[in-house]
């Protein structure tokens, strides 16, 4: 069965940083392009960024340009995300996702990052 | 590429169909019709219910079709049933430099 399982998530005063994992099991992982998205408290979903298979092609919504990076490791069927200068709007559920706009897309769960002093 | 729009709401009673509206889908979606729809229980991660404007995946009720008009993408659930009761997103492919865009949400509740 396709699972993908996200972690690293937590609480962090404002311009910490954090690093979420997502592993993936299933499916190969490299065949896929892979996304990051995101859901504030009480608001609607958000796209936030996405890689390529090969890693060639990274993309990042305006609002953690310059403060987010996006990686994988096909070798480990995993996908990261780097978040530093995180703010109290960066707040949300963070889900991993795989094939955004295809017939083969799975969500994770999410993770939980709140960002408070 | 700002949010797409989708109504706040949308309702109806058991075996009624509804219809639900995502507008502002980019030309650059072209003739793929990059646009997806996913249904989120409160507490459960999205799930899949239409891909590529039209098609639905194995699993997926019958119940759940979709369609698209211009910059215009649609989402009907008939015969309506009380686990349908949930909120529902488009998602479509917007260009080249941020390849993604969501639409508001829309909650549908079953009356």
């Amino acid at each position: 069965d396709v699972q993908l399982v996200e972690s690293g998530g937590g609480l962090v005063k404002p311009g910490g940083s954090l690093r979420l994992s997502c592993v993936a099991s299933g499916f190969t992982l490299i065949t896929f392009d892979m996304n990051w998205v995101r859901q504030a408290p009480g608001k609607g979903l958000e796209w936030v960024s996405s890689i390529s298979g090969s890693s060639k092609h990274i993309f990042y919504s305006d609002s953690v340009r310059g403060r987010y990076t996006i990686s994988r490791d096909n070798a480990k069927n995993s996908l990261y995300l780097q978040m530093n200068g995180l703010r109290a709007e960066d707040t949300a559920v963070y889900y991993c996702v795989r094939d955004l706009t295809g017939m083969e897309a799975y969500w994770g769960q999410g993770i939980l990052v709140t960002v408070s002093s | 590429q700002s949010a797409l729009t989708q109504p706040a709401s949308v309702s109806g009673s058991p075996g009624q169909s509804i219809t639900i509206s995502c507008t502002g889908i980019s030309s650059a979606v072209g003739t793929y019709n990059l646009v997806s729809w996913f249904q989120v229980h409160l507490g459960k991660a999205p799930k899949l219910v239409i891909y590529e404007a039209i098609k639905r995946p194995s699993g997926v009720s019958n119940r759940f079709s979709g369609s698209k008009s211009g910059n215009t993408a649609s989402l009907t659930i008939s015969g309506l049933q009380a686990e349908d009761e949930a909120d529902y997103y488009c998602c479509s492919f917007a260009g080249s430099s941020t390849p993604y865009v969501f639409g508001t949400g829309t909650k549908v509740t079953v009356l």
